[in-house]
């Protein structure tokens, strides 16, 4: 059974640097076709990807926010790390990591954590 | 940029069929993905590559594609059916993905 838990700061400040964890269990970040990818909601607002990391260290970013993403993986602790510099008040929103299909040959998510809140405020 | 575009709202009364769309502006268009998400939820994937339903999905959703444009249909609507839908997708290349605006989906 694949798990999934986000957590992270529920409030930041303008212009910090955001990180927020991605906790899973049932399966490995070490075999061959898994990945765990970034997806957030601003309240009322439609999903918006961010990033994606394979079992490879392969990542993939959005266009948009590539230059104030970063993640990475610690296959020891089966966690996925997103951080995300100069945080905004537009980017306040519900961060949700979630697991892509490893027989797929596109990224698709089939479980997804319950997601964290993240409000940006001073 | 690639987009996908949905329309705000579709409402049906109980048993009826519902549709909702999801239009890429541009061609050659990579598979389409569908997500139910309900209030204070995470999405649920309900459909995949255009017209497959996954495991546990109940029959009365069905995909379809004609062109640029996919289609979620729901048959029999049920109350329960009643979520926001959002289409997914990638640019050409397969590289980033794309997620519609969402559709509500109001049952009368």
């Amino acid at each position: 059974q694949i798990t999934l838990k986000e957590s992270g700061p529920t409030l930041v400040k303008p212009t910090q640097t955001l990180t927020v964890t991605c906790n899973f269990s049932g399966f490995s970040l070490d075999t061959g076709g898994e990945g765990v990818g970034w997806i957030r909601q601003p309240p009322g607002k439609a999903l918006e990807w961010l990033a994606l990391i394979y079992w490879t260290d392969d990542k993939r970013f959005s266009p948009s926010l590539k230059s104030r993403l970063t993640i990475t993986k610690d296959t020891s602790k089966n966690q996925v790390v997103l951080t995300m510099t100069n945080m905004h008040p537009v980017d306040t929103a519900t961060y949700f990591c979630a697991h892509r299909i490893p027989s797929s040959n596109d990224i698709v998510f089939d479980m997804w954590g319950q997601g964290t809140v993240v409000t940006v405020s001073s | 940029s690639y987009e996908l575009t949905q329309p705000p709202s579709v409402s049906v009364s109980p048993g009826q069929t519902a549709r909702i769309t999801c239009s890429a502006d541009v061609l050659p268009r990579q598979y389409a993905y569908w997500y139910q998400q309900k209030p204070g939820q995470a999405p649920v994937l309900v459909m995949s590559k255009d017209t497959e339903r996954p495991s546990g999905i109940p029959e009365r959703f069905s995909g379809s594609t004609s062109g640029t444009i996919v289609t979620l249909t729901i048959s029999g609507v049920q109350a329960d059916d009643e979520a926001d839908y959002f289409c997914q997708s990638a640019d050409s290349s397969g590289t980033y993905v794309v997620f519609g605006g969402g559709t509500r989906l109001t049952v009368l």
